[in-house]
């Protein structure tokens, strides 16, 4: 089965640029989303279709993908961004949507 | 968009237990639905889609022959059936929207706030 592979954590200090990344063979062919989901609270589309953001997600939040890795990219780190990351595909060989494992992203 | 999740608990193994989740700011009729939960400490796991007018209903390996999704498009209610529960399927199960509309794009717009359901003796 396709599996998606995220480091379980990163850390950035307030400012800087976090990336978070989603390892999956040939993910680059795939339309690649990703979730926040802050502590006690639902997940959050904050990137769509790789590169696309949902109305009222900051232009901060961005996505790239290719080859076998797709990107989370956060611009001007704020404290409110400390969340898990979640990636996630539609496995076109079993039918079935797959998450990463999830991303613990530490704001310094 | 609001989404509501009710019905989890404790339940004993091999016990059943119904999800419901009450939609609501939005068109019901015309969107996917699905079923993702999520173990203690543990990532996301999709669970089960329902189309917009209940049909095609799909499930994980993990749950196949044991829970049923379904819906009522007259009462904007998302339902899963659970039956024959397991210790792993303890978890906070969430209702999530599909992006699409009538068709299905995979991704999650909208979620609830989830139910916990504990399966232990």
């Amino acid at each position: 089965s396709y599996v998606l592979t995220q480091p379980p954590s990163v850390s950035v200090a307030p400012g800087q640029t976090a990336r978070i990344t989603c390892g999956g063979n040939d993910i680059g062919n795939n339309n690649v989303h990703w979730y926040q989901q802050k502590p006690g609270q639902a997940p959050v589309l904050v990137v769509y279709d790789v590169n696309d953001r949902p109305s009222g997600i900051p232009e901060r939040f961005s996505g790239s993908s290719s080859g076998n890795t797709a990107t989370l990219t956060i611009s001007r780190v704020e404290g409110g961004d400390e969340a898990d990351y979640s990636c996630q595909v539609f496995d076109g060989n079993s039918d079935l949507p797959i998450f990463g494992g999830g991303t613990k992203l530490t704001v310094l | 968009v609001q989404l509501v999740e009710s019905g989890g608990g404790v339940v004993q193994p091999g016990r059943s237990l119904r999800l419901s989740c009450a939609a609501s700011g939005f068109t019901f009729l015309n969107y996917g639905m699905h079923w993702v939960r999520q173990a203690p400490g543990k990532g996301l796991e999709w669970v089960a889609l329902t189309w917009y007018d209940g049909s095609n209903p799909y499930y994980s390996d993990s749950v196949k022959g044991r829970f049923t999704i379904s819906r009522d498009n007259s009462k904007n209610t998302l339902y899963l059936q659970m039956n024959s529960l397991r210790a792993e399927d303890s978890a906070v199960y969430f209702c999530a929207r599909d992006s699409g509309g009538y068709n299905i794009h995979y991704n999650f717009d909208h979620w609830g706030q989830g139910t916990l359901v504990t399966v232990s003796s």
